[in-house]
C-alpha cells in the first residue's frame, strides 16, 4: 500500500529482552518521526530524522531506546533490556518533507512487556 | 512549546454539527494549528490545519479568531464512524518541531 506500514503489529516479549519495531515510510518521505502512546493518552514524541540523520532525540526516555535510519528510509527502533514500563503503542509517522508539516501515522506497534 | 487544552470528551447525535474548540494562549506567531483524528488501534489521522481564519476542506472546517489564542474544529452532520479522539496540535509548520498531541478529545456520536 502507499501508507505508513508497521511491522509487527503486536509484539510481546518478556522483561530483559530487547526487541526491535520496524517503520517503511511513504516512499519519498524525508521526515520520520516515533512516537510512544500509552493507554488512554495521546502520542508522545520519541525521536525525528529527516532522511539518515537523526536530528532530535530527546523524547527518548532512556539510553536503552536506540533508534537508525541508515539509508533514509526504513526505520527500526530497538529497545534493549525491556522493562514493564516499556509496555506502549509505538507509531511511527512521515511526511514529505522537513519540518512539522502535515504527518502520516502507522496504525503502530502494540508492545507488551511481561 | 505552545500548549493546548480541550474538552476530554463530547457527545453528539448522528447527523448535527459538531464543534471542538481548542485554547493555544501561548501560540508563537510562527505556529500552525493542526487537528487529528484517532480510531482505537489505529494511527492519528491528519484532518485539517490552519494558520488564521477560516479552512475548509471536504471533512471539516477550522474557525481560527483574529488573536489565534483558540481554534474551533467543526464536523458537519456527524454519523456514527465519527466517534474518535480529536487531538489539537500547535506548532511551527517550518520546523522539525515535537508534536505535543495532549490527551484530546473523546467524540462519542450515538443514534
Amino acid at each position: 500500500g502507499a501508507g505508513v506500514s508497521q511491522s509487527p503489529r503486536y509484539k510481546v516479549a518478556k522483561r530483559g529482552q530487547d526487541v526491535a519495531l520496524r517503520c517503511d515510510p511513504i516512499s519519498g518521505h524525508v521526515s520520520l518521526f516515533w512516537y510512544q502512546q500509552a493507554l488512554g493518552q495521546g502520542p508522545e514524541f520519541l525521536t525525528y530524522f529527516q532522511n539518515e540523520a537523526q536530528l532530535d532525540k530527546s523524547g527518548l526516555p532512556s539510553d536503552r531506546f536506540f533508534a537508525e535510519r541508515p539509508e533514509g528510509s526504513v526505520s527500526t527502533l530497538k529497545i534493549q533490556r525491556t522493562q514493564q514500563e516499556d509496555s506502549a503503542v509505538y507509531l511511527c509517522a512521515s511526511s514529505f518533507r522537513e519540518g512539522n508539516q502535515p504527518q502520516h501515522f502507522g496504525d503502530g506497534t502494540r508492545l507488551s512487556i511481561l | 512549546l505552545a500548549k493546548t487544552t480541550q474538552p476530554i470528551s463530547m457527545d453528539s447525535y448522528e447527523g448535527q454539527e459538531v464543534n471542538i474548540t481548542c485554547s493555544h494562549n501561548n501560540i508563537a506567531t510562527n505556529d500552525y494549528i493542526t487537528w487529528y483524528q484517532q480510531f482505537p488501534s489505529q494511527g492519528p489521522r491528519f484532518i485539517i490545519q490552519g494558520y488564521k481564519t477560516k479552512v475548509t476542506n471536504e471533512v471539516a472546517s477550522l474557525f481560527i479568531p483574529a488573536d489565534r489564542k483558540s481554534s474551533t474544529l467543526s464536523l458537519p452532520r456527524v454519523s456514527l464512524s465519527d466517534t474518535a479522539v480529536y487531538y489539537c496540535l500547535v506548532g511551527d509548520a517550518g520546523t522539525a518541531s515535537k508534536l505535543t498531541f495532549g490527551t484530546g478529545t473523546r467524540l462519542q456520536v450515538t443514534l
